[in-house]
């Protein structure tokens, strides 16, 4: 069965920073592009960033460009988002999914909810 | 960068009745179009990929539709378990980003 459970969300103060984690098994993590996709509350889906089997290709929504950096070790079946520089905007939950063989999101985490807030 | 505009917002339905979700994307994106059911305090879940391809497992009355910048969804016969929003995501032919629809959000009337 696949899991994707993310770890690290909680309250930060605005300019703070947090490191989330996403755990993956029932699948072969290496073999697979992952992203990370927020929903701020009461509001939609919004996609947040991609990241390439190996590492070599990531890409970023320009909103957190230059603040955060997705990260990956297929050593340990993780993925990581450390988010640095954090807004209020950024109150989100946040989830990991796994793309399939086109850009479509197969499957997702629960999600951990990050609050940027004073 | 291209939008995506789903229509409408919100809609009720009667159990039984045929609906229709509509995307509109403000450039061409061939069928690179997928499809998502969220329920409410639920994980999103993919309905639809290539704009018409079934997910597996999927209940075969959810349909999709549409090539270019016009996509639907089509849930042939609404039943009580499909009260949930759905949102278009469209993608590209090479990994960039994806971009999601605003929403529709489907009650039982």
């Amino acid at each position: 069965e696949v899991q994707l459970v993310e770890s690290g969300g909680g309250l930060v103060q605005p300019g703070g920073s947090l490191r989330l984690s996403c755990a993956a098994s029932g699948f072969t993590f290496s073999s697979y592009w992952m992203s990370w996709v927020r929903q701020a509350p009461g509001k939609g889906l919004e996609w947040v960033a991609n990241i390439k089997q190996d590492g070599s290709e990531k890409y970023y929504v320009d909103s957190v460009k230059g603040r955060f950096t997705i990260s990956r070790d297929n050593a340990k079946n993780s993925l990581y988002l450390q988010m640095n520089s954090l807004r209020a905007e950024d109150t989100a939950v946040y989830y990991c999914a796994s793309l399939g063989s086109g850009q479509w999101l197969v499957y997702w985490g629960q999600g951990t909810l990050v609050t940027v807030s004073s | 960068d291209i939008q995506m505009t789903q229509s409408p917002s919100s809609l009720s339905a009667s159990v039984g009745d045929r609906v229709t979700i509509t995307c509109r994307a403000s450039q061409g994106i061939s069928n690179y179009l997928a499809w998502y059911q969220q329920k409410p305090g639920k994980v999103p879940k993919l309905l639809i990929y290539a704009a018409s391809t079934l997910q597996s497992g999927v209940p075969s009355r959810f349909s999709g539709s549409g090539s270019g910048t016009d996509f639907t969804l089509t849930i042939s016969s609404l039943q009580p378990e499909d009260v949930a929003t759905y949102y278009c995501q469209k993608y590209n032919s090479a990994p960039q980003g994806l971009t999601f629809g605003g929403g529709t959000k489907v009650e039982i009337k």
